[in-house]
């Protein structure tokens, strides 16, 4: 199965900040990943897509990068209602797998 | 506007039986890909199972393959999960989505069912 590794596992960051997590995967995956932002009791919602694609209605301080086996995600100018926690997921094949997850919260 | 929800969680015992299913509308339901995932109490998101838009393939995370059975009625636009001998390990929020990563706006999911393995 593919592995991704994310990174960092939290952090604490303020209102304005640029913030950035990083995904890689264990073996090439093209640009077939997507970033997730999830809230408690909410359903996950899809920010990027094909790594680099904006959803539509997603604000543009929003963007993706990379292919291959490293990606990121970057936040820039964090707003307060972007506190969440934020998954990286790949769909190279069936077998999807996400990274583990990184929680955004408040300084 | 693609619409999802699940159904059937509650509470389940060791080495028990529960069925979810996912209701489906406003969409080609029969066109897709569909995908359970969950989210464990204080846990990340899971990855459990898809199935093709046929039922032709179908495919599990190693923690539930031989435990868990994902169907689907594309007559009735409705997504199942059969949970066989259920561990307590299996306790969380189960989504039911149709995961797009190629194309903008279908990636939808729904709100949830949480299922709770417990004596």
């Amino acid at each position: 199965a593919i592995q991704m590794t994310q990174s960092p596992s939290s952090l604490s960051a303020s209102v304005g900040d640029r913030v950035t997590i990083t995904c890689r995967a264990s073996q090439d995956i093209r640009k077939d990943l997507g970033w997730y932002q999830l809230k408690p009791g909410k359903a996950p919602k899809l920010l990027i897509y094909g790594a680099t694609n904006l959803e539509s209605g997603v604000p543009s301080r929003f963007s993706g990068s990379g292919a291959g086996t490293h990606f990121t995600l970057t936040i820039t100018s964090l707003q307060p209602e972007d506190f969440a926690s934020y998954y990286c997921l790949q769909d190279h094949n069936y077998y999807r797998t996400f990274g583990q997850g990184t929680r955004v919260e408040i300084k | 506007e693609v619409q999802l929800a699940e159904s059937g969680g509650g509470l389940g015992k060791p080495g028990g039986s529960l069925r979810l299913s996912c209701a489906a509308s406003t969409f080609n339901f029969s066109d897709y890909t569909m995908t359970w995932v969950r989210q464990a109490p204080g846990k990340g998101l899971e990855w459990v199972s898809s199935i093709t838009p046929d039922s032709e393939y179908t495919y599990y995370a190693d923690s539930v393959k031989g435990r868990f059975t994902i169907s689907r009625d594309n007559a009735q636009n409705s997504l199942f999960l059969q949970m066989n001998s259920l561990r307590a390990d299996d306790t969380a929020v189960y989504f039911c989505a149709l995961i797009s990563l190629l194309v903008g706006s279908t990636d939808s999911w729904g709100q949830g069912t949480l299922v709770t393995v417990s004596s």
